[in-house]
C-alpha cells in the first residue's frame, strides 16, 4: 500500500537559517509527489510538485524540493528561512492512474528570530 | 469570488442537529473532493466525485452524507454526528480525479460537535 512519511512532526529554525523539511514515500511504483503548505485558518496551498520530469523541482516562495528515486525522498528546502515560512507543511503522493492523493502527518515548521 | 470557497467557516452543532457544509469551485473543475483534517493525524479523504458522480467512498459513517449536484458544487450533509467528528473539513477541486494535477483547496470549515 502506497504512503507518505514525514520525519518530525515539528521543525525549529532560526531566521536565516536552512529549511529541510523531510518526506519519503512507500509505493511499488515513483508516484506523482506534492508538498503543500497550510497556513493558520486556512487551507492548503500548492508549494511544488514532482511529475516525472525533472528530478529538482522549484517552487513558489523560495522552496525547491529534489525527487531521489534510490531513498524514495522528496524532501523540502529553502537556503534561508523568514518569518512568514511559518506554517504546517505536507507532503503528499498518488501512483499514476489512482485517484487517491496520500498525505503524509504533517510538519509544523517554527521560525526563530 | 475566485478558488474554493466553503460556508460556514465555523459551525457548532449538537449532537441531534441536521447541518450542512457547503463548498463552490470556481476553477471551472470536473473533481471534488472532501476531507477531514483532525488534530495529530494526517488529512484523511472522505468522498471523491467526479462529474457529480461519486467514485470514493472511504468507509465513511453514513452519518455524512455528501451531494453534488453539479461540478461546481459539494455538499456534506450531517446528521447525528459524535464528539469525535469534530474537526476541520476541507473541500478541494481539481481537473480531473487523481494524477499530475494538484488539488485546490478551500478555507475548510471548522466544525464543533457538542
Amino acid at each position: 500500500a502506497q504512503s507518505v512519511t514525514q520525519l518530525g512532526s515539528h521543525v525549529s529554525v532560526s531566521e536565516g537559517a536552512l529549511v529541510l523539511l523531510r518526506c519519503n514515500y512507500s509505493s511499488s511504483v515513483p508516484p506523482y509527489l506534492f508538498w503543500y503548505v497550510q497556513y493558520p485558518n486556512q487551507g492548503l496551498q500548492l508549494l511544488l510538485k514532482y511529475t516525472s520530469a525533472a528530478t529538482l523541482v522549484k517552487g513558489i516562495n523560495g522552496f525547491e524540493a529534489e525527487f531521489k528515486k534510490s531513498e524514495t525522498s522528496f524532501h523540502l528546502t529553502k537556503p534561508s528561512a523568514h518569518m512568514s515560512d511559518a506554517a504546517e507543511y505536507f507532503c503528499a503522493a498518488i501512483i499514476q492512474g489512482a485517484q487517491k492523493l496520500v498525505f503524509g502527518q504533517g510538519t509544523r515548521l517554527t521560525i526563530n528570530p | 469570488e475566485t478558488g474554493v470557497t466553503q460556508t460556514p467557516r465555523h459551525l457548532v452543532m449538537g449532537m441531534t442537529n441536521k447541518k450542512s457544509l457547503k463548498c463552490e469551485q470556481h476553477l471551472g473543475h470536473n473533481a471534488m473532493y472532501w476531507y477531514k483534517q483532525s488534530a495529530k493525524k494526517p488529512l484523511e479523504l472522505m468522498f471523491v466525485y467526479s462529474l457529480e458522480e461519486r467514485v470514493e467512498n472511504n468507509s465513511v459513517p453514513s452519518r455524512f452524507s455528501p451531494e453534488c449536484p453539479n461540478s461546481s458544487h459539494l455538499f456534506l450533509h450531517l446528521h447525528t454526528l459524535q464528539p469525535e467528528d469534530s474537526a476541520l473539513y476541507l473541500c478541494a477541486s481539481s481537473p480531473i480525479p487523481g494524477g499530475i494535477y494538484e488539488q485546490y483547496f478551500g478555507p475548510g470549515t471548522r466544525l464543533t460537535v457538542t
